[in-house]
């Protein structure tokens, strides 16, 4: 079946634009993230969705970063007022349960976001 | 703390090499240990867990909680084994903490 997508693949907008990024997880799967991967800093972090409970957004670097997922399924990450610093590839992944006996985080292809 | 340690940035290493990705952990708690990987032009997907004990694509990770260490080994390296590593410690609470990874190329 089909993999978690992420859209868009790439992103260039200026410095002070806001943005929209958007994650649809494997059909089914109760848990999404939302990662940063830059470079040299491995996977960061951002978000956690379960089910219907309250995310986890332990993760995100500061107030002008949120996420929402709708319906239980597809997920969007907003960033507003970006600064080049936010510049990065933005990951996504799903998985079936929380539990870590059963876990493995399925990823998406990423949105490689350049702020100018 | 909790934290992910890969020390190498970079390992380069000939084919039929062996080659040894060194993973380093702090966590308080009964660590769940995974190395994911990411080849060129695909997604991060997983490697391996420790707790499954098993052996992929002929790699293999043991948990040293003594040394607080989840290396990842194999006895003869191949060009197609070239990719990004990174070993990750799930922390409870669904959380997940991934090190900066290392970049692993096997020359021919």
């Amino acid at each position: 079946g089909a993999g978690v997508s992420q859209s868009p693949s790439n992103k260039v907008t200026e410095k002070g634009k806001d943005v929209e990024l958007r994650c649809d997880p494997i059909s089914g799967h109760t848990a999404l993230y939302w990662y940063r991967q830059s470079l040299g800093q491995g996977l960061e972090f951002l978000i956690y969705f379960q089910g219907n409970s309250a995310p986890d957004k332990s993760g995100l670097p500061s107030d002008r970063f949120s996420a929402e997922r709708t319906g239980g399924s597809v997920s969007t990450l907003t960033i507003q007022r970006t600064q080049q610093e936010d510049s990065a590839v933005y990951l996504c992944a799903s998985s079936l349960v929380g539990a870590p006996d059963s876990y493995e985080q399925y990823f998406g292809p990423g949105t490689r976001l350049t702020v100018t | 703390a909790q934290r992910v340690t890969q020390p190498e940035k970079l390992l380069s290493v000939f084919k039929g090499a062996p080659v040894e990705l060194k993973c380093n952990y702090s966590y308080s708690g009964s660590p769940e240990l995974f190395w994911y990987v990411q080849y060129s032009r695909q997604r991060l997907q997983l490697l391996l867990r420790h707790i499954s004990r098993e052996s992929i694509k002929g790699f293999t990770a043991d948990l040293n909680k003594g040394e607080t260490s989840f290396h990842l080994k194999k006895p003869f390296a191949q060009e197609e084994d070239s990719a990004m590593y990174y070993c990750a410690l799930y922390t409870g609470g669904f959380k997940t903490i991934f090190g900066a990874g290392t970049r692993l190329f096997v020359k021919a």
